[in-house]
């Protein structure tokens, strides 16, 4: 059974308008990250939460948003997409956030923008 | 500086037969975790085994083991017994430090690996 689901798997939308991705998970995970992957490339973290708290990466545009609502849901709101923003999003859980333990990734949502 | 590089773009192997895909890292902290992650065409993310800087034993699953060798910051896997389901890329990742809110999970750039029947 999936223990992180992510929808759409594809998702497309026009250049400046808005787009939300979900993602959720069936294992309780007290941490849940959103990854920027784009072609040919390895995943950029995006931000990530700790239970409810939030921690943005430093280069992360101000056009990337997320909210975590509950413990199970997490979602990527990007208000207005342009057409850099295409790529694979992945959505990743870990039980704690230590290096010892593994994040486990959703299958992806693929982004284009027209 | 590259927290992990991955060397080789892409790599081929002989079905039935083993491959190793080369990891080195760069970190002046102590205690850090090393991973391998398998992502086929699909896209989704494939957690494939986990080695501790502490650990003194090389970590095995399956067909699939670590050579750690600390003092060279090196982590290559190795798949014994390629199988063609094994076609994918490889990503090569790092998280450095304790239990602390941000130990973010580096990757290397990812190895492509293609297995011919």
């Amino acid at each position: 059974d999936a223990m992180v689901i992510q929808n759409p798997r594809y998702q497309v939308t026009q250049f400046g308008k808005p787009v939300t991705l979900s993602c959720s998970q069936t294992l309780n995970h007290n941490v849940m990250y959103w990854y920027q992957q784009k072609s040919s490339q390895a995943p950029k973290l995006l931000f990530h939460y700790y239970d409810k708290d939030f921690n943005n990466e430093a280069d992360t545009p101000d056009n990337f948003q997320s909210r975590r609502p509950n413990t199970s849901f997490c979602f990527l709101d990007i208000r207005s997409p342009g057409l850099g923003d295409a790529a694979m999003y992945l959505c990743a859980i870990s039980e704690r956030d230590h290096m010892m333990n593994e994040q486990f990734f959703g299958p992806g949502t693929r982004l284009t923008v027209l | 500086a590259q927290k992990i590089t991955q060397t080789q773009p892409g790599m081929f192997v002989q079905e039935k037969e083993a491959v190793t895909l080369d990891c080195t890292y760069d970190t002046s902290d102590q205690s850090y975790g090393l991973f391998w992650y398998k992502q086929p065409s699909s896209g989704e993310m494939i957690f494939l085994i986990y080695q501790g800087s502490y650990d003194e034993q090389n970590a095995t699953e399956g067909r699939y083991s670590l050579n750690f060798q600390k003092a060279r910051k090196s982590a290559n896997l190795v798949i014994s017994a390629s199988q063609l389901g094994d076609s994918a890329m490889y990503f090569c990742a790092m998280r450095e430090g304790g239990e602390t809110s941000g130990s973010r999970l580096t990757f290397g750039e990812g190895t492509q690996l293609t297995v011919n029947p």
